[in-house]
């Protein structure tokens, strides 16, 4: 089974609008990232928060982690046609890196 | 620029072939991944290894081996292509670092077919 579970599926947003997905999973872990991808391209990397942190952010990007819930989320604010991709978090726990299934997000002009 | 690459692009196997798909980094990372991604599943986890030889099971490891003989290569076997194996294969490494894992790289992947 796998470790992260991504909350929607599916996000459809106006453009301008803040876009937030959230990440549940189920054992301890070391730290927990966020991968955006392109349709028909690899993934990219985009934020990393580490288990004793609660919150992160990079430029658009706002990251929550809550350890005792053991679920984290990514708001993207201000949201562009360009950010119109899947977004995945994942679990590093020990070595092993688990994704989740991911969030579809369509940004429309 | 960093780069994850994997050997081949697309590949068409018949049912019962062996198939090696092969990745190299070139940034010294000491942990590699292989994924399995299939649409609405998002990305399933096939074999790591942390170090050269180590190997650990991921998710998904059934039908699969691995082999890690150099840092820089990790290469995935299925022993005996079936339909099921059908999909889009990821390769990705990561340095260590104190937490383990740190940012993954990721090739642009194999998509493989099996008939």
């Amino acid at each position: 089974s796998q470790q992260g579970e991504e909350d929607p599926q599916a996000l459809s947003i106006q453009e301008g609008e803040n876009a937030t997905m959230n990440c549940s999973y189920k054992t301890s872990i070391n730290n927990l990232q966020w991968y955006r991808q392109n349709s028909g391209r690899g993934l990219v990397h985009l934020i990393l928060i580490r288990s004793n942190e609660r919150e992160k952010h990079s430029g658009r990007l706002r990251v929550t982690l809550d350890t005792s819930k053991k679920s984290s989320s990514l708001l993207i604010t201000a949201s562009r046609a360009a950010d119109t991709a899947s977004y995945f978090c994942a679990t590093c726990n020990d070595y092993k890196l688990s994704f989740g299934a991911g969030t579809t997000v369509t940004v429309r002009a | 620029d960093v780069k994850v690459t994997q050997s081949s692009r697309y590949l068409v196997k018949r049912t019962g072939e062996k198939v090696f798909l092969e990745c190299v980094q070139d940034m010294d990372h000491e942990n590699m991944f292989w994924y399995r991604q299939d649409p609405g599943l998002g990305l399933r986890l096939i074999y790591f290894s942390y170090d050269v030889k180590m190997k650990e099971k991921g998710d998904i490891p059934e039908g699969y081996s691995v082999s890690r003989e150099k840092k820089e290569r990790f290469s995935l076997i299925l022993e005996s292509a079936s339909t099921n194996q059908t999909s889009m294969y990821l390769c990705a490494s990561s340095s260590a670092g104190q937490a383990r894992n740190t940012e993954a790289f990721f090739g642009q992947g194999t998509r493989l077919t099996v008939v």
